[in-house]
């Protein structure tokens, strides 16, 4: 099977501008969770989608948002970019849910300057 | 809620020397426990997990970890790192029942020395 894939691999993006993020999970896996992971913070949770709905949200601001596509596939966007918010963004995906053995993609390295 | 401390950030150690890297977790309820390897400019690979059963743990690589409930740990250990072990080791934790996200420790950075 192939593993979780992540659109584009590396971003560069001015303050203010807005960003897009894409995963796609496992085949058969209905749940994607997104982290953000920086070396201050270590890997904080962002969101799960399981079925197209949002099941569960991080403490994270209402400029960073997601969505989950009928076949799985996610999208995590990320508007009026902050210097603050360059990290490496990480999709995981499981067969059950976000308590569950999760299995990583590569990651989004984004760079706000 | 779930928290997860890994004591130390850095480990160096000298090839062919036993590891252990610690792990200590916070939880009112019953938990799964997991550790991922992340090398450098790459994701999380699950290293081991434990849900049930037998407290010990193993990995293909060598590695193994110990569940134990009382001092609430679940520790990281290889008898034998090699080079290519060189990488950050997170420490994750999540309640038995519900479907809360994973919470992970900072994660410590092995560097195994030639």
């Amino acid at each position: 099977k192939a593993g979780v894939t992540q659109t584009p691999r590396y971003l560069i993006k001015t303050r203010g501008q807005q960003v897009t993020l894409s995963c796609s999970p496992i085949s058969g896996h209905r749940s994607v969770s997104w982290y953000q992971q920086t070396p201050g913070q270590g890997l904080q949770f962002l969101f799960e989608y399981f079925s197209e709905t949002q099941r569960n949200k991080g403490n994270f601001p209402g400029r960073f948002s997601g969505r989950q596509f009928s076949n799985s596939r996610s999208e995590m966007n990320v508007s009026t970019l902050e210097l603050g918010d360059s990290a490496l963004y990480l999709c995981a995906s499981s067969t059950s849910g976000a308590s569950y053995e999760q299995y990583f993609g590569p990651g989004t390295r984004l760079t706000v300057t | 809620a779930q928290s997860v401390t890994q004591l130390d950030s850095q480990v160096p150690v000298f090839e062919e020397a036993p590891v252990e890297l610690r792990c200590n977790y916070s939880s009112s309820v019953s938990v799964y426990l997991f550790w991922y390897v992340q090398y450098p400019n790459q994701g999380l690979q699950l290293l081991l997990k434990y849900l049930s059963g037998s407290t010990l743990v193993e990995s293909i690589n060598g590695f193994e970890a110990e569940f134990n409930k009382s001092q609430t740990s679940f520790h990281l250990r290889k008898p034998s790192v090699h080079i290519s072990d060189t990488a950050e080791y997170f420490c994750a934790v999540s309640p038995l029942r519900g479907n809360t996200p994973l919470v992970f420790g900072k994660g410590t950075r092995l560097s195994v020395i030639a």
